[in-house]
């Protein structure tokens, strides 16, 4: 696979615990903000996303937070799973663009 | 649905050489846009497509770099003359007109070049 987590900052969980990522972004007229997965030698998928004027929104197992006063974005997982291992990308669109975080990557032990 | 194919998945060129990356974008896709992965630099744009069109490219390093979307099922990312600082993860990707946050992306191409 892809060996983009060399200088990545990493979170280290157990199986089943909970994990929280986060990110910090920059521009405050984006409109959505998104997260992305990204397993070894895969392209980035897309988890969830959150429209500038929500503060949180929740899916299957990951909740999005969004606190747009500090400009910090959080993804929460919950239970985590050996499968969740990857790197996790946060990023913000602009007008028809996404600019990406550096990601965080996420090991999970059994 | 295939989702974004690319091709090929590895090339491995010496200096000097021309690359060609190709893209297929999932059907009915009315953006494509081609990025750039590093450990340095992370996921960098490099130009998108809206309709064919290119509409920005201004995260395309250097004239060096051209890309091409002569129809909606297919693209190019040519480099030429390629060199070292071009290794790299070159993905495409393809949206829908209408949420364009999010994007689908392809396997990636990994490019070395010595």
């Amino acid at each position: 696979g892809e060996s983009v987590g060399l200088h990545l900052p990493t979170l280290s969980v157990q199986e089943g615990d909970n994990s929280i990522i986060n990110c910090a972004y920059s521009n405050s007229a984006s409109d959505y903000f998104i997260w992305y997965k990204q397993e070894s030698g895969k392209g980035p998928q897309f988890i969830i996303d959150i429209r500038s004027n929500m503060d949180k929104r929740q899916g299957q197992r990951v909740t999005v937070l969004l606190n747009k006063t500090v400009k910090h974005l959080s993804l929460q997982i919950a239970a985590t799973q050996p499968g969740d291992s990857a790197v996790y990308f946060c990023a913000e669109r602009g007008y028809s663009t996404l600019t990406f975080g550096k990601g965080t990557m996420l090991l999970v032990s059994p | 649905d295939a989702g974004v194919i690319q091709s090929p998945r590895h090339e491995v060129t010496e200096m000097g050489q021309e690359v060609t990356l190709r893209c297929k974008p999932i059907s009915g896709h009315d953006y494509l846009f081609w990025y750039r992965q590093t450990m340095m630099r992370g996921l960098e744009l490099l130009i998108y497509f809206n309709n064919n069109v290119p509409i920005d490219d201004s995260g395309m390093p250097e004239d060096r770099f051209s890309a091409k979307m002569p129809n909606a099922s297919f693209s190019t990312l040519k480099i030429q003359p390629s060199e070292p600082r071009d290794s790299a993860v070159y993905f495409c990707a393809s949206s829908p007109g209408v949420s364009s946050y999010e994007q689908y992306f392809g396997p990636g191409t990994r490019l070395t070049v010595t």
